[in-house]
This record gives structure tokens, sequence and C-alpha cells, in this order.
């Protein structure tokens, strides 16, 4: 699986976009991105996927360059729900159970 | 129904102990997986079941036996653990197999602490 790299931390205003960027150089034509968050002493939340279009889905919106290179994760009006680790995964998804390996991920704060 | 539920919530054990950890899901799904994660850290992938059979370990110390009953039930058995296997212990499942949805769901976790 490609590895992905995503800034340590970042802040958001309450009720602005959150935009949460991922960079994946190395991925490979068969894998997709993935993303899930972490809120504080709970399991991972999967939040959306995708393979090189853009998409939407009631909590987030998935944009991808079109090399396939990056890709950014908005949350379009952040509340301190929201306020969460982010990881950016990228994977192959095959016909057999496999690995998501996370990174390190990007600790979002939703400020008021 | 999209749970994973895991058992107990919190665990203490000295290392002479033995212990198992539960972990159930109810939506048909033929992959289940379990993590470690310490603190500040991601989860670590520790093993991967796929339709009740093992299909990956990570190198995972022998300390560590999980098990699959059926496609529901995910059991981790842990014997003569340390201290430093002290951690936050994540159970998930998928669809796998030739459906098309791939996405994880977690379970809350399961906090070890080894004395």
């Amino acid at each position: 699986d490609a590895k992905t790299t995503q800034p340590p931390s970042m802040d958001c205003a309450e009720g602005r976009a959150a935009n949460l960027p991922c960079n994946h150089s190395t991925i490979s034509g068969n894998e997709y991105v993935y993303w899930y968050r972490q809120i504080h002493s709970q399991g991972p939340q999967y939040i959306i996927h995708g393979l090189k279009n853009n998409e939407t889905n009631e909590m987030a919106s998935l944009i991808i360059t079109e090399d396939r290179k990056s890709s950014t994760l908005i949350l379009p009006h952040a509340t301190l729900r929201d306020t969460a680790v982010y990881y950016c995964i990228v994977r192959v998804r095959s016909t057999n159970a496999g690995k998501s390996t996370f990174g390190d991920g990007t600790t979002l704060t939703v400020k008021p | 129904d999209t749970e994973v539920t895991q058992t107990p919530k919190h665990l203490v054990m000295g290392m002479t102990n033995k212990k198992s950890l539960k972990c159930e899901q109810h939506m048909g799904h033929r992959a289940m997986y379990w993590y470690k994660q310490k603190a500040k850290k991601p989860p670590e992938l520790m093993f991967v079941y796929s339709y009740e059979k093992l299909s990956i370990n990570e190198s995972v110390p022998s300390r560590f036996s999980p098990e699959c009953p059926n496609s529901s039930l995910l059991n981790l058995h842990l014997h003569a653990l340390q201290p430093e296997d002290s951690a936050l212990y994540l159970c998930a499942s998928s669809q796998g197999g030739r459906l098309t949805s791939y996405e994880q769901y977690f379970g809350p976790g399961t906090r070890l602490t080894v004395t």
C-alpha cells in the first residue's frame, strides 16, 4: 500500500469549512483513497473513499487531484464534534481482506 | 445495524494471567481485524481473518492468540503479557469477498492494562 503524508495538526473555526490535505504521490492505479477519523478514546470511524472522481456523502466531500497524487477531505461546516484525528489511507480494493496501514494522521481542532 | 461491539471495555491483568477479548458484529461481514493502538499513535494491524480463516498475522508475538469461532465473532486470547502490551485493542470488520464495500467498521476498543 502507498504511503501517505498529512500535516500533524490543523485548526478550524466552528461553522467554517475544514480542508484536510493528504499527499499520496506513490499511489498506484488500483489503489483507493480512504478517510477515517478517530474522536478521542473511540474507535476510528469511516468517512468516505474514492478512486479518481470526487465523492460526496452526508459527512464530507473528497477531492482527488487529476494525477491522483493528493487529495483533500472537506468538512463543509465544521462543528466542535468534528474535533478528531483524521487518517488518510490508500489501499487496494481487492476481493481479499487486506491491510489498511494508518499513518500518523492530522489532529483537527475545531474552535468556537 | 452498523455496530461492532467489544467486551470488556476495560481490562486489568497481571503478567501471569490468561484473559480474552471478544468482538462481535452482525452486519454479515466476512473479514474481521484486530488492531493495537498505543497512546497518541495510529492503530497498528495485528491480525486479519477472512471467511473465518487467518489471512494476515503481522508478526505478532505468540502471547496473543486470535480465534474466529464463526463469521460474527472474533476473540483475542491473551497469556503472559508484558507491561508494554498495555494499549487500546480495536476490532474492526468489513464486507470483503466479492462484494464491493471494503470500508472497515471499528468497535470502541478494549483498554488493556498489564500490571
